[in-house]
């Protein structure tokens, strides 16, 4: 079975804490994992993506990943948030055909 | 910009009634997939479309169809409505179905009354 569940389903942070967001995945072939954000009346977009290579991904907007085989894994990082990222998250997986499986989201709230 | 434009953005229907939802995919990408995103919940895949055939299919009812047209653009039918099918309809192309390049459209916000 190919599942992706995400631990956090609301996290409140002030202004320039640090971020980690917890997914892990279940798959039973190629790891292709990503990262979604999805802002207040916006679409979702891509924050960034693993498909094979370095572990340690960097996106956009100061987010980072890492992929960690042993522990299943594929936690959201940032090391100062800011109240701009105040949006849902989303952890995916996806199969070579290009289907995605998402977990459920987790909500962050930044206060200034 | 998506570039990914679906319509309508929110809709009303009563129970046992059928929609049809629409998208166009971004320029160039000849794969779409269409997505369901119940309240609190992460999307889930209905299906996906290439080539004007479906390629692969989520675990949706049959009251869940689809199309595409030659030029890549795609429809979503629900017959049928249940209370239950009230959700934001997500859909997203690619080229070939690629997960490197899925960009998401804003999504219809559908009510089932």
């Amino acid at each position: 079975a190919q599942s992706v569940s995400q631990h956090n389903h609301h996290v409140i942070l002030s202004e320039a804490a640090s971020l980690e967001l917890g997914c892990n995945y279940s798959y039973g072939g190629t790891v292709n994992l990503f990262w979604y954000v999805q802002y207040p009346g916006q679409h979702l977009q891509l924050l960034l993506k693993y498909f094979s290579g370095d572990p340690l991904v960097k996106g956009i907007k100061g987010f980072e990943a890492e992929f960690i085989k042993s522990k299943f894994s594929f936690n959201l990082r940032k090391p100062s948030v800011q109240w701009s990222d105040t949006a849902e998250y989303f952890c995916g997986g996806g199969s070579t055909l290009g289907r995605l499986y998402f977990g459920r989201g987790t909500q962050l709230t930044v206060w200034p | 910009d998506a570039g990914v434009t679906q319509s309508p953005t929110h809709l009303i229907k009563t129970r046992g009634q059928q929609v049809t939802l629409r998208c166009s995919p971004k320029s160039g990408h000849d794969t779409v997939s269409w997505y369901q995103q119940a309240l609190g919940q992460g999307p889930q895949f209905i299906f996906q479309y290439y080539e004007e055939e479906e390629r692969q299919r989520g675990n949706f009812p049959d009251r869940f169809s689809g199309h595409q047209f030659p030029n890549y653009s795609s429809e979503l039918n629900v017959n049928a409505l249940l209370l239950g099918d009230s959700a934001l309809y997500l859909c997203a192309s690619s080229r070939d179905g690629t997960l490197s390049e899925a960009f998401f459209g804003q999504g219809t916000r559908l009510t089932v009354v």
